[in-house]
């Protein structure tokens, strides 16, 4: 079956602008969470979508939304684009409670570089 | 708060060797998942073992086995037989739950080099 499906995979965006990235989660799993990874920071969780709402959320500023349509694909948005923001942002997926021993799929990721 | 460890930044293994790449965790919770992940260059993050917090046996899949203290709060992923496609970045996270929701807490990875 498909993986999880990250478009596009790489990006330049200029400070100031805004910026969406896409996922596409594994067929029926209902769950997108999404990480951001820095050099710095390192992988840090972003938030978790289920059936259309936000379940949780991390500690960005509110810069950084998302959404997730009905059919479980999730958009990531970035307004007012900051230097800082290049990094590597990951989707993971996942069934419904995710107390699944086979851990969350992840995509290959969308590389952003803000100049 | 969930927290997870990772105090090696770099380890180097001769191919056909084997490698203990070292996690401890830190929470309060009674239940809870344990996960170790491969990120090769391309950034992709593969799933290799994961661990229960009542799992009585340590996890192993196939050349990945998990060396699981719990009173020591460890969860080291021990790789036999090194491979030169073993050379990557490797992640242990847990799996944390706040506001209903679950999410993985990870360590600032490893990087490993097998070396030929």
């Amino acid at each position: 079956k498909a993986g999880v499906t990250q478009t596009p995979r790489y990006l330049i965006k200029t400070r100031g602008q805004q910026v969406t990235l896409s996922c596409s989660p594994i067929s029926g799993h209902r769950s997108v969470s999404w990480y951001q990874q820095t050099p710095g920071q390192g992988l840090q969780f972003l938030f978790e979508y289920f059936s259309e709402t936000q379940r949780n959320k991390g500690n960005f500023p509110g810069r950084f939304s998302g959404r997730q349509f009905s059919n479980s694909r999730s958009e990531m948005n970035v307004s007012t684009l900051e230097l800082g923001d290049s990094a590597l942002y990951l989707c993971a997926s996942s069934p419904d409670r995710a107390n699944s021993r086979s851990g969350y799929t992840f995509g290959s990721g969308t590389r952003l570089t803000v100049v | 708060a969930q927290k997870i460890t990772q105090t090696q930044p770099g380890m180097f293994v001769q191919e056909k060797e084997a490698v203990t790449l070292d996690c401890t965790y830190d929470t309060s919770d009674p239940s809870y998942g344990l996960f170790w992940y491969k990120q090769p260059s391309s950034g992709e993050m593969i799933f290799l073992i994961y661990q229960g917090s009542y799992d009585q046996q340590n996890a192993t899949e196939g050349r990945y086995s998990l060396n699981f203290q719990k009173a020591r709060k460890s969860a080291n992923l021990v790789i036999s037989a090194s491979q030169l496609g073993d050379s990557a970045m490797y992640f242990c996270a847990m799996r944390g739950t706040q506001g209903g929701s679950e999410k993985l807490v990870f360590g600032k990875g490893t990087k490993l080099t097998v070396n030929p």
